[in-house]
């Protein structure tokens, strides 16, 4: 049981290449999230998914993009990147029903230059 | 939207001292409160949770209370060991399927 898994964990991108963070659970949750956590801000939400099927923005959606691709893929998409962009970026997912804890991938630390 | 706010942002603990971590919120439709610990270079992971019908809740030193008419709950570590050293962030939400709001973090550091 893998949990949640993300790939790449590392990335350099220069201003304006694009890329595809992934995301898969093998927990067979519902809801799916994607975060940022910069220093001194905590998590921000960027996208969630509340089920399969279904995407909404968080606090901070600006040039993101998502797809739930089923119900364990989960996929944030930077079309064009921007030195702000450059942060730690979390997958996360959690059960609707019994519990709300939210389960935490490994992280993907992405610099853009 | 939900506005989270977690004070302190540092705090220092001799070993075997008690820490406390207080956040704020303002949306009353919250209900659920989780509290996660990050190691360095580690995910988040739960430590404890409270669900708005319950006013505290203990498991062995690590103990959370929720006052929600004063839209105020507290994460209380005691006894503390080095190996509690590490960012605690609060959060608040209305459940799975929602969003989560966190708040900025407490870097808590235990000295020997």
């Amino acid at each position: 049981n893998a949990g949640v898994t993300q790939t790449p964990k590392f990335q350099v991108l220069k201003t304006g290449q694009s890329m595809t963070l992934q995301c898969a659970q093998d927990m067979n949750h519902n809801s799916m999230y994607w975060y940022r956590q910069d220093p001194g801000m905590g998590l921000r939400l960027i996208y969630y998914s509340a089920s399969e099927g279904t995407t909404d923005k968080g606090e901070v959606p600006n040039g993101y993009n998502v797809s739930r691709l089923n119900k364990r893929e989960f996929s944030l998409r930077l079309e064009s990147a921007a030195p702000s962009q450059t942060s730690v970026y979390f997958c996360a997912s959690s059960e609707a029903d019994r519990s709300y804890e939210q389960y935490f991938g490994p992280g993907t630390r992405l610099t853009v230059t | 939207g939900e506005n989270v706010e977690q004070h302190p942002s540092t705090l220092s603990v001799q070993e075997g001292d008690s820490a406390v971590i207080k956040c704020t919120y303002s949306d009353s439709a919250s209900n659920y409160f989780p509290w996660y610990k990050q190691e360095l270079g580690k995910r988040p992971q739960l430590i404890i949770d409270i669900r708005s019908n319950v006013g505290e809740k203990k498991d062995q030193r690590i103990a959370v209370t929720l006052n929600k008419t004063a839209k105020h709950f507290s994460l209380h570590i005691t006894e503390t060991q080095p190996e509690d050293s590490a960012v605690y962030f609060c959060a608040a939400s209305m459940g799975t399927g929602n969003q989560f709001y966190f708040g900025t973090g407490t870097s808590l550091t235990v000295i020997p």
